[in-house]
């Protein structure tokens, strides 16, 4: 089975505060994706890498920012935390070369910016 | 740019009674669709997915999904729900030609009552 990790499920952080937020696939997976889901908003794509060290701007990428050193790695970063950062995160991956490949999701991350 | 639009936020249903989640997507070019769904507490997981091919597809668990591209929708079915369906569904679609990012509904959350 696939597995996508989440390293933190619950985070409180402070206004201003740097903030990583790590994932790891151990499937090989060429594709890593950060959401963030929100009530009544769905999920919305943040950052979207492809291979190592390459990235793209998903649809809300402000104040956000992403790194990928190793293929099964995907942290995310928030470079200032502001209160309207307050989400639910969840990394995923999926194998690349095909729009119809099954995305994969961890389990998500809920952060707190107070 | 596609989008799609679930218009029932909350779906509330007696256990054994049939439910019908709605989904419609806009896009100009040919799309792959998806339904995922996310417990309590969880990351997302796939339902299931139409590529080509028969316009119906089925899931493990019964539900069932129909592909009408006159209608631009992709309602989700199940003749019978139990308890255990309480979640929430994602309606996502993925455009063709690569990339792989999906992007999602606002979420239809199914409540199952005794």
């Amino acid at each position: 089975d696939v597995k996508v990790t989440q390293s933190s499920r619950y985070l409180v952080k402070r206004t201003g505060e740097k903030v990583f937020l790590e994932c790891v696939q151990d499937m090989d997976h060429e594709n890593m994706f950060w959401y963030r889901q929100d009530p009544g908003l769905g999920l919305r794509l943040i950052y979207f890498s492809y291979d190592v060290k390459m990235k793209e701007k998903g649809d809300i990428p402000e104040g956000y920012s992403v790194s990928r050193e190793k293929k099964e790695r995907f942290s995310l970063i928030l470079e200032s935390a502001s209160t309207n950062q307050t989400s639910m995160y969840l990394c995923a991956s999926s194998r690349s070369g095909f729009s119809g490949n099954t995305i994969y999701f961890g389990e998500g991350s809920w952060l707190t910016v107070v | 740019a596609q989008s799609v639009t679930q218009l029932d936020s909350q779906v509330p249903v007696f256990e054994e009674a049939p439910v019908e989640l709605r989904c419609n997507y806009s896009s100009s070019v040919s799309v792959y669709l998806f339904w995922y769904v996310q417990y309590p507490n969880q990351g997302l997981q796939l339902l299931l997915k139409y590529l080509s091919g028969s316009t119906l597809v089925e899931s493990i668990n019964g539900f069932e999904a129909e592909f009408n591209k006159s209608q631009t929708s992709f309602h989700l079915r199940k003749p019978s729900v139990h308890i255990s369906d309480t979640a929430e569904y994602f309606c996502a679609v993925s455009l063709g030609g690569g990339g792989n990012k999906l992007t999602f509904g606002t979420g239809t959350q199914l409540k199952v009552e005794l």
